[in-house]
């Protein structure tokens, strides 16, 4: 079965820098995504940004990227001039790629937290 | 509507009653999941619908546990005689396509609603 760590449970970054949240997880396949969603206390999950496996280009949007290490299993999300907006939970999720494939396996979140 | 939408949004329950949570997805939307978030922890996948189809229910904790699109379209989270344990968040979300079809690209994106905080007392 996959499952996804985050290891940070809570972090906080002063306003205007920049911070990285960890993500590592377990699968022995070899096409998947891994998504890093935003949960603010509304709950509402909001894709922040997705990463195909088979892509060795990391992603990036606007202030978000990730550093994927396929051979480590790792996928950091680093927010750059972090906002007070982003203050939020943030999830690791993994999915399976293919036919059939549906579920996301979440990872517990970490708190992120920016300071004015 | 332009979200997922979920009612009710909180719901108290004694323990022993039943609950039904609503879903309205983002109209046209193919496909239908369900996800039990407890407190402190991430949401875990529950059932998924394509259609009408529900093709996984896997997820469900008990068969206390019952959900159902008849039309294809506006899903409902029955819990019967509900326990404290399932006190949580129950987060409904909807994609237009299925979520394995690359070529959808980001048409496959799964938009999740705001959720219903279940507390069972």
């Amino acid at each position: 079965a996959q499952t996804v760590t985050q290891s940070q449970p809570e972090m906080s970054v002063q306003e205007a820098e920049t911070v990285t949240l960890s993500c590592t997880y377990d699968t022995s396949e070899s096409n998947y995504y891994l998504f890093w969603y935003k949960q603010p206390p509304s709950r509402q999950m909001i894709l922040v940004i997705r990463q195909e496996a088979y892509k060795q280009q990391n992603a990036t949007e606007n202030r978000f990227s990730v550093n994927f290490q396929k051979a480590a299993k790792s996928f950091s999300l680093k927010i750059s001039d972090s906002q007070l907006g982003d203050t939020a939970m943030y999830f690791c999720a993994y999915k399976l790629s293919g036919a059939g494939s549906y579920q996301l396996t979440f990872g517990k979140g970490t708190k992120l937290s920016v300071i004015p | 509507g332009a979200g997922v939408s979920q009612s009710p949004r909180y719901k108290v329950a004694k323990r022993g009653q039943d609950v039904a949570l609503r879903c309205d997805p983002i109209s046209g939307h193919v496909s239908l999941f369900w996800y039990q978030q407890a407190l402190g922890q991430g949401p875990e996948f529950l059932t998924y619908f394509q259609n009408e189809a529900q093709l996984d229910k896997s997820g469900l904790p008990s068969d206390r546990f019952f959900a159902e699109r008849p039309e294809g379209s506006v899903s409902t989270l029955k819990i019967q005689r509900t326990q404290q344990e399932d006190s949580a968040v129950y987060l409904c979300a909807s994609s237009a396509t299925p979520p394995w079809d690359r070529a959808a690209n980001s048409g496959n994106t799964i938009y999740f609603g705001e959720g219903s905080w279940l507390t069972v007392v």
